[in-house]
């Protein structure tokens, strides 16, 4: 159990586009889901929570109007990256968690490769 | 602000050979969590350790989590070429659900 599922896995864009990235949780309900960004042998460097059904929060230095995000039922959340320039060109990973006697794990979708020309 | 250190960086391991990673926090955590990422791939879920002094063990990986609730480690035995990959601490406390993720220890194996 508790897969996440991540698509498109690769997505190679031109300057100026938006690029819509979605998460979905397979076999378990995620009121709360997760959006990393990685870059080439770093960590990953939480952007934003996702909250079913409401606002997103996201973290200081994160764009909210560059990177939209939309939790808009229990098993998807959508990643907007919005005109996207190719300093935006990254992993991007989501993640769900998933309750477990309160002491929450989060698992991770297989990430998206966004290179922006 | 919080903040999560994992040393070493890196770590270069003779196959058979044991290693271990560390994790520190700058401040005390709820649970510390660790994952693998293979090269090209995505973090993996391993393991979550919660309580004070707790050990846990998977094969031949053990992990602790120290009796302050500020630190971590990941001790590999026997070390084999499928170890290769980057492994993250990810600590749990200051908000609830977020993970603060350590730098990560790269582990190369060679045969």
């Amino acid at each position: 159990g508790a897969v996440v599922s991540q698509h498109p896995s690769r997505v190679i864009c031109k300057s100026g586009t938006s690029v819509k990235i979605e998460c979905r949780s397979l076999d378990f309900q995620a009121t709360t889901m997760f959006w990393y960004r990685q870059f080439p042998k770093k960590s990953l460097m939480l952007m934003a929570t996702s909250n079913e059904g409401s606002k997103a929060t996201y973290e200081q230095g994160v764009e909210k109007d560059k990177f939209l995000i939309n939790h808009a039922s229990l098993t998807l959340s959508t990643l907007t990256v919005t005109s996207a320039h190719p300093e935006d060109s990254s992993f991007y990973i989501c993640s769900a968690r998933v309750p477990d006697r309160g002491h929450e794990t989060q698992y991770f979708g297989p990430g998206t490769r966004l290179l922006v020309l | 602000g919080q903040q999560v250190m994992q040393i070493p960086q890196y770590q270069h391991v003779q196959e058979g050979e044991d290693f271990t990673t560390y994790c520190n926090s700058s401040t005390t955590l709820s649970n510390i969590q660790w994952y693998k990422q293979r090269p090209g791939g995505h973090p993996v879920f391993l393991i979550q350790l919660v309580k004070s002094g707790e050990v846990k063990k998977q094969k031949r990986l053990t992990f602790q989590f120290g009796e302050a609730k500020k630190n971590s480690s990941l001790h590999i035995t026997a070390t084999q070429t499928t170890d290769v990959g980057t492994y993250f601490c990810a600590g749990s406390g200051w908000a609830r659900g977020k993970l603060q993720f350590g730098a990560g220890t790269q582990v190369v194996v060679t045969p």
